[in-house]
């Protein structure tokens, strides 16, 4: 089965709320992990990564949250905008593989 | 634009046709990577090259077989094809074949259709 997972598989937001998408993985053992936003007719393209040494990272109107804890980890898009419509992967990095969630497909509403 | 260009972007191919999808990036990495993808799905492994040498072979049927050139270019030439192959895709690059703690860069994917 997958070890990398998301919560929910849908996500509609109203432009300029913030979003939040999450993410559940099973390997503990995991040290890093990366977001992708999949646009329709594109391949997957880097947003943000994050080590497992780190529980919060931000980019350009993006923060990933890492909880070892609980194994979960978030994406959050603050004021979203139409281009930020796209399904969103995580993905753990382990040695040559990516393991990808389920994705969540994020529509935002004008 | 993505840094890892893929040709062609779409295909159809009858099942008992051969073609080849090609892929290149100019960033230096020296790892490269095949996935598929199906509509609504994660892409899912298929081969990966590391130093032009294949490292992993994620038991792909062998109407898949891939081939790295040199260290900027990944070809995977398709023969007797299903239906079912028909799918996005997708080659992807990272600085070197261990990629721990290095994000895989993709390219936009071919769209291969079998009829």
């Amino acid at each position: 089965g997958e070890s990398v997972g998301l919560h929910l598989p849908t996500l509609s937001v109203q432009e300029g709320d913030n979003s939040i998408i999450n993410c559940a993985y099973s390997n503990s053992a995991s040290d890093y992990f990366i977001w992708y936003k999949q646009e329709s007719g594109k391949g997957p393209q880097f947003i943000i990564d994050i080590r497992s040494n780190m529980d919060k990272r931000q980019g350009q109107r993006v923060t990933v949250l890492l909880n070892k804890t609980v194994k979960h980890l978030s994406l959050q898009i603050a004021a979203t905008q139409p281009g930020d419509s796209a399904v969103y992967f995580c993905a753990e990095n382990n040695d040559y593989k990516l393991s990808f969630g389920a994705g969540t497909t994020v529509t935002v509403r004008a | 634009d993505t840094e890892v260009t893929q040709t062609p972007k779409h295909l159809v191919m009858g099942m008992t046709n051969k073609k080849s999808l090609k892929c290149e990036q100019h960033m230096g990495h020296r790892a490269m990577y095949w996935y598929k993808q199906k509509a609504k799905k994660p892409p899912e492994l298929m081969f990966v090259y590391s130093y032009e040498k294949l490292s992993i072979n994620e038991s792909v049927p062998s109407r898949f077989s891939p081939e790295c050139p040199n260290s900027s270019l990944l070809n995977l030439h398709l023969h007797a094809l299903q239906p079912e192959d028909s799918a996005l895709y997708l080659c992807a690059s990272s600085l070197t074949g261990t990629t721990r703690n290095q994000p895989q860069h993709f390219g936009d994917g071919t769209r291969l259709s079998i009829l």
